[in-house]
């Protein structure tokens, strides 16, 4: 049973830059939502998918924007890329939007120099 | 705004003792409550839930809710070495909102 996958792991790039994440969910599940997790903070919810629409935005601007398919995988993508958006992307899987089981996968790590 | 305060510790135990991890929130109407455990450079994972007010069990793991005083804990019972981990609370408030909101976390150090 294959859990949250997610790519890349890693990446590098430079300010101004934009960035596409990718994931898919864990089998069964049906909604991805997006966290970003800055060095020494808890993670920060950026938003979730379900039924390929944006149901809920966390406090982040309009550079990040998000995308869901048919087959419940999603994208991130940030555009403009601040020396602040360095940090670890994480894609959270759920049966349901308010699905009380909420299983992470291993993240991507982004760094912008 | 909901907020989730957690002491950021150091924590540090000896092996075989009692790990206390605190967690307070300011949303009343916060309805779950989760404990994840997150090892340096890898992502949370879900070790405890709860729901309703009172104690919950698994294994070496205790989770307590007191929905009164906006108080959730965790104790980890026989401490070992691998238990030295980063241990996020959460809370998901369910009516109309999709998202979990994080503490900051509290690191544990168990000490051999």
């Amino acid at each position: 049973d294959a859990g949250v996958t997610q790519s890349p792991t890693h990446l590098i790039k430079t300010r101004g830059q934009q960035v596409t994440l990718r994931c898919s969910p864990k089998s069964g599940h049906d909604t991805v939502s997006w966290y970003q997790q800055a060095l020494g903070q808890g993670p920060q919810f950026i938003f979730q998918y379900y039924e390929e629409e944006e149901r809920q935005r966390g406090n982040f601007p309009d550079r990040f924007s998000g995308h869901q398919f048919p087959n419940y995988s999603s994208e991130l993508n940030v555009n403009a890329l601040l020396l602040g958006d360095s940090a670890l992307y994480l894609c959270a899987s759920s049966s349901g939007p308010a699905g009380n089981t909420i299983y992470f996968g291993e993240g991507s790590w982004l760094t912008v120099v | 705004q909901k907020e989730v305060e957690q002491n950021s510790g150091p924590l540090s135990v000896p092996e075989g003792a009692i790990a206390s991890l605190n967690c307070t929130y300011s949303d009343r109407g916060s309805q779950s409550f989760f404990w994840y455990r997150q090892y340096s450079g890898k992502s949370p994972e879900l070790i405890m839930s709860i729901y309703s007010n009172g104690d919950k069990e698994d294994g070496r793991f205790t989770a307590q809710l007191n929905k009164a005083s906006q108080y959730v804990s965790l104790l980890i019972r026989d401490s070992q070495p691998s238990d030295s981990a980063t241990y996020l609370c959460a809370l998901y408030s369910g009516a109309g909102s999709y998202q979990l909101t994080f503490g900051k976390g509290t690191k544990l150090s168990v000490i051999p």
